[in-house]
């Protein structure tokens, strides 16, 4: 139980388009949702946290402009990465509160800005 | 900043048992430590979690110190698959508390 639907796996985009990258719980309601960034050999980043019906809260430096977050749903919780450019290529992973095992994480999303 | 401390790396022989420390020396009363895993390229996967008893199950076993400041998360037969980076994190029950990774273990499973 308790499962998270990331997609897409990989994109790849032009510098100033934008991507949106999805998160599904699957099996339960996510009222939560946390997104991560993570660089090459590098650990997990907090970027924001999401609550169903209610806006996000980011982190100190992420630009909520750049990374919008909307939380709809129960369901479905979104990140988008605005008029990318080739600094917010990574990878991205969405969380989810998962009861006694925690957290759930999703695959992740390797975006890359060409 | 995050609140748990790991080894940058590991190495363990295959077949023998992998002993990964934690320290989390500010852990609150009703804080649990849980263990995950990430392969390279996926998200991150659970493995174990405890609040104060040691812990056992399929993938892993959990010995946390009485004084709960630190644990030690122990694979009993590695396998190549075991290679990861192994995470520690303290956090109330239910994940509901937003966390700080620290840099995590790599372990790398030899043949």
């Amino acid at each position: 139980g308790a499962v998270v639907s990331q997609h897409p796996s990989r994109v790849i985009c032009k510098s100033g388009t934008s991507v949106k990258i999805e998160c599904r719980s699957l099996d339960f309601q996510a009222t939560t949702m946390f997104w991560y960034r993570q660089f090459p050999k590098k650990s997990l980043m907090l970027m924001a946290t999401s609550n169903e019906g209610s806006k996000a809260t980011y982190e100190q430096g992420v630009e909520k402009d750049k990374f919008l977050i909307n939380h709809a749903s129960l369901t479905l919780s979104t990140l988008t990465v605005t008029s990318a450019h080739p600094e917010d290529s990574s990878f991205y992973i969405c969380s989810a509160p998962a009861g006694v095992r925690g957290y759930t994480f999703g695959s992740g999303t390797r975006l890359t800005v060409v | 900043d995050a609140k748990t401390t790991q080894p940058p790396s590991m190495d363990c022989a295959e077949g023998r048992a992998a002993n990964l420390p934690c320290n989390h020396s500010t852990i609150s009363g009703n804080e649990y430590v849980y263990w995950y895993r990430q392969i390279h390229s996926q998200g991150p996967q659970y493995i174990i979690h405890g609040l104060k008893n040691n812990e056992t199950n399929e993938m892993a076993s959990l010995i946390i110190t009485e004084d709960r400041k630190s644990s030690t998360l122990i694979l009993p037969h590695a396998t190549l698959r075991d290679t990861a980076v192994y995470y520690c994190i303290v956090s109330l029950d239910g994940g509901y508390q937003k966390v700080t990774f620290g840099t995590g273990t790599k372990l790398q499973v030899i043949p």
